[in-house]
């Protein structure tokens, strides 16, 4: 496509249960990052994949985050036994190479209620 | 670790006027900078992308300066409009695999 596509724009779960977020990067783009944007604050890395090295997880909050990027192309993040402060704008953004900059997705908005 | 800081957090301008944007970084190894607009419940939307041997990058009222041995950046907006409304983003994309971000500036361009 011509964009980065995320789905769903919005998502509404109980707490406890499981949430999958899905990003769509760019054809060819080797790089993808997560992010997320709780109200009001700055942007938090989330994880970082680059083609078929092993991604850069550093920025996953805790075990209950995990995410996988399939084939190098789609990726899902995902989000076990959801907590009230998940709650936020989680972000997907894909880049041909470094020196491209990054695309961005209009993000999925995660209420746990 | 690369640290990113945007000043003022806040600006409230009338429109017409000329503004600068600021951004510092603590690691100078970086690949690029990236100006990003997002607007409120949006995601972001690409401005500008200034590589580390550049010095500056234009777009129509938009220009971004690159001094990467000091550790800064401006985004300059001329003749501003309501429409610039918005938070301003820089984000620098160092050696490793990290795009940081700055926490943002966010601007009002009153009519």
């Amino acid at each position: 496509g011509a964009g980065v596509s995320q789905s769903p724009s919005n998502k509404v779960t109980e707490k406890g249960k499981d949430v999958e977020l899905r990003c769509d990067p760019i054809s060819g783009h080797t790089a993808l990052y997560w992010y997320r944007q709780s109200l009001g604050q700055g942007l938090e890395f989330l994880i970082y994949f680059q083609g078929n090295s092993a991604p850069d997880k550093s920025g996953l909050p805790s075990d209950r985050f995990s995410a996988e990027r399939t084939g190098g192309s789609v990726s899902t993040l995902t989000i076990q036994r959801t907590q009230q402060e998940d709650s936020a704008v989680y972000l997907c953004a894909s880049s041909a190479d470094r020196n491209y900059g990054y695309t961005f997705g209009s993000g999925t908005r995660l209420t746990v209620v | 670790k690369q640290e990113v800081t945007q000043i003022p957090a806040a600006l409230s301008v009338p429109e017409g006027e000329n503004l600068v944007l600021n951004c510092s970084f603590t690691d100078s190894a970086i690949y690029n900078l990236q100006w990003f607009r997002q607007d409120p419940g949006k995601g972001l939307t690409s401005l500008l992308l200034i590589q580390s041997s550049q010095r500056e990058q234009t777009s129509g009222r938009l220009n971004a300066s690159l001094d990467k041995s000091s550790g800064r950046s401006t985004l300059y907006i001329a003749a501003s409009q309501p429409g610039d409304s918005a938070t301003y983003l820089c984000a620098v994309n160092s050696s490793g695999s990290r795009l940081t971000f700055g926490e943002g500036t966010q601007l009002t361009v009153n009519p």
